[in-house]
C-alpha cells in the first residue's frame, strides 16, 4: 500500500517553485514530510493530521485533502539547501497503525 | 545533531549471524520507532515502542526483534542474516504516544547504523 510520490525527480533553478505529491489508495489518518540528503538522516518538515492540525516549519507548507488521500508539499523560492529527496509518510490502518513511506522524490537545485 | 544516538555506526557481518543494533532516544521522548532504509526497498517502518511497550508494527521479519528497556534506550535484534538485511537502520524518538497517537508528532532521527552481511 506504498503510497505513490510524484515527480520522481525534478531539477531546479535557486528561486524557483515546486510541487511534491504523494497519494495513496487506502484512507490516512496522517501525512509526513521528510527531506533526506545522501549520507544523512531523515529530517522532520511537516505533519499533515485528519481533521486539519499541522505541525511543521514555518517556510514549509502543504496540503492534505483526506477524502482524495492525497497530500502535496510546496517549496516556494528554492534555495541550494533544499536539495536532497522528499519522502512522504502515509499513516494508515493495516491490521494496526503503520507509517508506510513513498518512494522518495529527488530535488536538484542549480544556482 | 537530533540527540538520538545509534550505535554502532558501521556493521559487517556474515551471513547466519546474528547482531544487535542499539538506540538512545532524546531526553524526555518516551516512543522510539526502528526503520529499515535499502535501495530496492526504501524507507521501511518496523516497529514502534512506547515507554517499554510495543504499540505498532511494520514489516518486520520474525528474525527480527526489538525491546524498550526501563531507561528507554532499545534494541533492535537481527538474527540468521541474510545478504537482503544489508541496509541502513535508523532509529527515531518522538513525543508521541498513544496506538492511534503512534505517529502524531515529530520523529527526530539518529545517524544510523550500516550494516553489511557478506
Amino acid at each position: 500500500q506504498q503510497p505513490v510520490q510524484s515527480p520522481q525527480a525534478v531539477i531546479l533553478r535557486e528561486g524557483e517553485d515546486a510541487v511534491i505529491n504523494c497519494s495513496s489508495s487506502k484512507a490516512l489518518y496522517s501525512v509526513h514530510w521528510y527531506r533526506q540528503k545522501h549520507g544523512e538522516a531523515p529530517v522532520f518538515l511537516m505533519i499533515l493530521l485528519k481533521g486539519g492540525e499541522q505541525k511543521g516549519h514555518e517556510k514549509i507548507s502543504a496540503s492534505f485533502n483526506e477524502k482524495k488521500q492525497q497530500s502535496s508539499l510546496y517549496l516556494t523560492a528554492s534555495q541550494l539547501s533544499y536539495s536532497g529527496t522528499y519522502f512522504c509518510g502515509t499513516e494508515m490502518w493495516d491490521s494496526n497503525y503503520q507509517l508506510i513511506w513513498g518512494a522518495g522524490t529527488k530535488l536538484i537545485i542549480k544556482p | 545533531d537530533s540527540g538520538v544516538t545509534q550505535t554502532p555506526k558501521h556493521l559487517i557481518t556474515a551471513t547466519g549471524q546474528r547482531v544487535t543494533l542499539r538506540c538512545s532516544p532524546r531526553s524526555g521522548d518516551l516512543s522510539v520507532y526502528w526503520y529499515q532504509q535499502s535501495l530496492d526497498q526504501g524507507l521501511q517502518f518496523l516497529i514502534h515502542y512506547y515507554n517499554g511497550e510495543e504499540r505498532a508494527k511494520g514489516n518486520i521479519l520474525e528474525r527480527f526483534s526489538a525491546q524498550q528497556f526501563p531507561d528507554l534506550h532499545s534494541e533492535l535484534n537481527l538474527s540468521s542474516l541474510e545478504l537482503g538485511d544489508s541496509a541502513l537502520y535508523f532509529c527515531a524518538s518522538s513525543v508521541a504516544l498513544g496506538r492511534q497517537g503512534a505517529f502524531a508528532d515529530t520523529q527526530y532521527f539518529g545517524p544510523g547504523t550500516r550494516l553489511t552481511v557478506l
